[in-house]
């Protein structure tokens, strides 16, 4: 079975421009969540996906978005990037039901911001 | 509330030695508590985790110790391999969608 697939793995970008991150989840996952990890900061919680729609919301303004298509592959969006937002950002898939902890986590896409 | 609090921040460890980490956690709404590790360039990986209706869980060379009147978790690695090397974190939820990790602790066994 393949694991949580995040392209690109790498991304460049300056202030103010916008970035668009793609995760797919292990087949049959139907629970998508991102977290942000950086140095000082840790691993944050951004928010999660369920059968397309935004179960879970973390504290992250507005400029942080995504969605779930019907497959269950989610995207990430970052809109007027900043430089504090250059992170690793992590998606991770899960079966999604009650019960169904185990989050399974992909390598990552290392965003740098100039 | 939505803290939770890990240390140390780094651990040298000798090979076949006993490594500890602890963990604190303030909501007690938290019911999921998993350990992930990661290694360079890897995400985190699932490695043990535990509900608060339980004191201990063992798998292998890793424990999980749980005190619910303390709100303190620990995770004990036995006969640490240089393998071990790695950051590991603790987390929290309630319902384990939405984690709380700790900072991590960046840990070194030395052979």
């Amino acid at each position: 079975k393949a694991g949580v697939t995040q392209t690109p793995r790498y991304l460049i970008k300056t202030r103010g421009q916008q970035v668009t991150l793609s995760c797919s989840p292990i087949s049959g996952h139907r629970s998508v969540s991102w977290y942000q990890q950086t140095p000082g900061q840790g691993l944050q919680f951004l928010f999660e996906y369920f059968s397309e729609t935004q179960r879970n919301k973390g504290n992250f303004p507005g400029r942080f978005s995504g969605r779930q298509f019907s497959n269950s592959r989610s995207e990430m969006n970052v809109s007027t990037l900043e430089l504090g937002d250059s992170a690793l950002y992590l998606c991770a898939s899960s079966l999604g039901g009650v019960g169904d902890e185990k989050l399974f986590f992909g390598s990552g896409t290392q965003l740098s911001v100039l | 509330q939505q803290q939770v609090k890990q240390s140390p921040q780094s651990l040298i460890v000798q090979k076949g030695g006993i490594s500890i980490i602890n963990c604190a956690y303030e909501n007690t709404a938290f019911d999921y508590f998993p350990w992930y590790q990661q290694f360079p360039g890897k995400g985190p990986a699932l490695l043990i985790a535990i509900r608060p209706d339980v004191s201990e869980k063992k798998e292998g060379r890793f424990t999980i110790s749980f005190n619910k009147s303390a709100k303190q978790f620990s995770l004990h690695i036995m006969d640490s391999q240089p393998g071990d090397s790695a950051t590991y974190f603790c987390a929290a939820s309630k319902g384990a969608q939405k984690l709380v990790f700790g900072q991590g602790t960046r840990l070194t066994i030395n052979p």
